[in-house]
């Protein structure tokens, strides 16, 4: 099972500001990595796939990078909106599926 | 407009069962994957189970032997059986559309709430 780790578990960002955040995998997953958003009460929502790919009406602000076990996510110019927690999840290697533990993103 | 809606979730003594469902529209459940993800609560995703267009079905090592993944063509309605129920598989299960068989989810539904106590 490829294991997923997130960092930080909490950033603390100002409206405006940039927001990056790391997700790194137990094993190579080439590119087979996609980031969600969830807010509380909500589902989770797709943000990026192959990695870098922003899924459909997510935010040209909203950037995704990296490949084997290195990823990042970027948030340029964070709105209110963006205020959530993010997963990361690779579908390289399965089953299962797996998802890092979250980065919750919140307002400084 | 795709739309998936979850139901069959509640309170539930431990070894017990229940039948979730997830009622699919603006799409054809058989001709994609579909997985159950779930959510303790406070806590992150966990994938619980997928079933292939082809009829295949996964499952996580902590479930298996005790769900079944199925659908239900004529309903368009995808299923998760959950048998044996422990305090430790309360959470919020979501059901969740494959993107085109890729391995990542691009429609969930809301999530129902299964609580497994005495």
């Amino acid at each position: 099972e490829i294991v997923m780790t997130q960092s930080p578990a909490t950033l603390s960002v100002s409206p405006g500001e940039r927001a990056t955040l790391s997700c790194r995998t137990s094993q190579n997953v080439n590119s087979n990595l996609a980031w969600y958003q969830q807010k509380p009460g909500q589902a989770p929502r797709l943000v990026i796939y192959g990695a870098s790919t922003r899924a459909t009406g997510i935010p040209a602000r909203f950037s995704g990078f990296g490949s084997g076990t290195e990823f990042t996510l970027a948030i340029s110019s964070l709105q209110s909106e963006d205020f959530a927690v993010y997963y990361c999840q690779q579908y390289n290697n399965w089953p299962p599926y797996t998802f890092g533990q979250g980065t919750k993103l919140e307002i400084k | 407009e795709v739309r998936l809606v979850e139901s069959g979730g509640g309170l539930i003594q431990p070894g017990g069962s229940l039948r979730l469902s997830c009622a699919a529209s603006g799409f054809t459940v058989s001709s994609n994957y579909m997985t159950w993800v779930r959510q303790a609560p406070g806590k992150g995703l966990e994938w619980v189970s997928l079933i292939k267009s082809g009829g295949s079905t996964y499952y996580a090592d902590s479930v298996k032997g005790r769900f079944t993944i199925s659908r239900d063509n004529s309903k368009n309605t995808l299923y998760l059986q959950m048998n044996s129920l422990r305090a430790e598989d309360t959470a919020v299960y979501y059901c969740a559309k494959d993107y085109d068989s890729s391995g990542y989810f691009d429609y969930w539904g809301q999530g129902t709430l299964v609580t497994v106590s005495s």
